[in-house]
């Protein structure tokens, strides 16, 4: 089984719809999430983070966290065209000292297209 | 230049050609990673290095062979390569280990492909 699983789509939905993005996994210690956004020929975006569990607003994007189901999801309201894009969800737990504190567990990435 | 910067963006190589990756961060930032990006894969940590020190080294194969000359600039040398080497390598950096998130910040990527 796959630390971090991730639907990778496509997933195309029309501009202005409510797009919903999710991430399931495994282990029980990861306490930072992180979603990243990816244009084509591009690198990976810090678009939000959060810490445990809870919600996160940042604009038209907000991150929920759900510990206890193992959950993540990322929603984007009145979605664009420039929101094409792949999203990529992270995570890691908090440990002590260096090593392993910094290494992200990242999901394959979900293909996201907005219609005009 | 900002945030992370990455040469070359695309890079062909035979398998007996030797070449390096380079990488620059103007962010100030003491931790430095390399990953790699494969075709439906998840992204896949390499090297982690905090300032200038090898910290994690994810059993990379001998053939990758990092540097870390400061905390600003980071190599990755290649040699006798696989074609299943081919492949996006990103850069990464963040503050430094025991800060809260310690958030990565991604260079633009370097397209490999090894013939």
């Amino acid at each position: 089984q796959k630390e971090v699983e991730q639907d990778p789509g496509p997933l195309s939905v029309p501009e202005g719809a409510i797009v919903s993005l999710n991430c399931t996994y495994s282990n029980s210690a990861f306490q930072y999430f992180m979603w990243y956004r990816q244009y084509s020929r591009k690198g990976p975006e810090l678009l939000m983070y959060t810490y445990s569990s809870g919600n996160k607003e940042d604009g038209r994007f907000t991150a929920q966290v759900d510990k206890s189901s193992k959950y993540i999801s990322l929603f984007i309201r009145d979605s664009q065209p420039s929101d094409s894009a792949t999203y990529l969800c992270a995570m890691k737990p908090e440990v002590q000292g260096i090593q392993g504190a910094q290494k992200l567990v990242f999901g394959q990435g979900t293909r996201l297209t907005i219609n005009p | 230049e900002t945030g992370v910067t990455q040469t070359p963006r695309h890079l062909v190589m035979g398998m007996t050609n030797k070449k390096s990756l380079k990488c620059e961060q103007h962010l100030g930032h003491n931790a430095m990673y390399w990953y790699k990006q494969s075709a439906k894969k998840p992204l896949e940590l390499m090297f982690v290095y905090n300032f200038k020190e090898q910290t994690e080294n994810n059993s990379v194969p001998s053939r990758f062979s990092p540097e870390c000359p400061n905390s600003s600039h980071l190599f990755l040398h290649l040699h006798t390569l696989q074609p299943e080497d081919s492949a996006l390598y990103l850069c990464a950096s963040s503050q430094g280990p025991g800060l809260e998130g310690d958030e990565q910040y991604f260079g633009p990527g370097t397209r490999l492909t090894v013939t």
